[in-house]
């Protein structure tokens, strides 16, 4: 059973430019949630969606920032216009069902965006 | 608002020895505490966690934790540390059951675990 796979694992972009992390969750996961880990940092959430859904994204910066979880297909965190600041380690995590399971999430190895 | 703390950016302790590593935390409610580690470029994985019952958690690689109401701690210990537990220790509560939106990590603690 695949865990929880995200790509790129690394990726560099110039400012100004989009960048887009996939999110595949375990196998008969249908929860996934986004984190932020900025250098030296925490973890921040960011968002969680369902299927088609977006259940709470109180962590997402207003602007520039958008994610999806479509019917078909991974979980995409999408970066439109990057910056410096949006530097950082990107971990996807993934649960089988709101509190479901055993109660821990499940991380993948992270998308590490680099902007120039 | 649910939060946890980590007052130590840094535990250094010689192999062999106990370690300790110190959360506390701030919740409404009953508590959910977790404990995960990341190693240098990798993600989380999960240690244990305390959602009730014994206050002596046991969880994974001979890692426990104790859950202290009054002292409101979940403080990571293992008898004997190796030098492969060196790494980046997160501590976590979750806001209520079933709330894994709102779960709230420390800023982490690195355990160095000298030879």
């Amino acid at each position: 059973n695949a865990g929880v796979m995200q790509n790129p694992r690394h990726l560099v972009r110039r400012r100004g430019q989009e960048a887009r992390l996939r999110c595949s969750p375990m196998k008969g996961h249908s929860h996934v949630y986004w984190y932020r880990q900025l250098p030296e940092e925490g973890l921040k959430f960011m968002v969680y969606l369902q299927k088609e859904n977006i259940i709470d994204e109180s962590g997402m910066p207003k602007e520039r920032f958008s994610a999806e979880f479509p019917k078909e297909g991974p979980s995409i965190l999408r970066i439109q216009q990057v910056v410096r600041g949006d530097s950082a380690a990107y971990f996807c995590a993934s649960s089988p069902r709101q509190g479901g399971g055993t109660g821990e999430l499940f991380f993948g190895e992270g998308s590490r965006l680099t902007v120039l | 608002a649910q939060s946890v703390a980590q007052p130590e950016d840094q535990v250094n302790v010689a192999e062999g020895n106990p370690l300790t590593v110190k959360c506390t935390y701030s919740v409404s409610g009953n508590p959910y505490l977790f404990w995960y580690v990341q190693y240098p470029n990798r993600g989380l994985q999960f240690l244990l966690k305390y959602i009730t019952g014994d206050n002596l958690v046991k969880g994974s690689y001979g890692f426990e934790a104790e859950f202290n109401k009054s002292q409101t701690s979940f403080h990571l210990k293992k008898p004997s540390a190796l030098v492969s537990d060196s790494a980046l220790y997160f501590c976590a509560v979750m806001g209520g059951p079933y709330n894994f939106n709102k779960f709230y990590f420390g800023s982490g603690t690195k355990l160095n675990v000298k030879p």
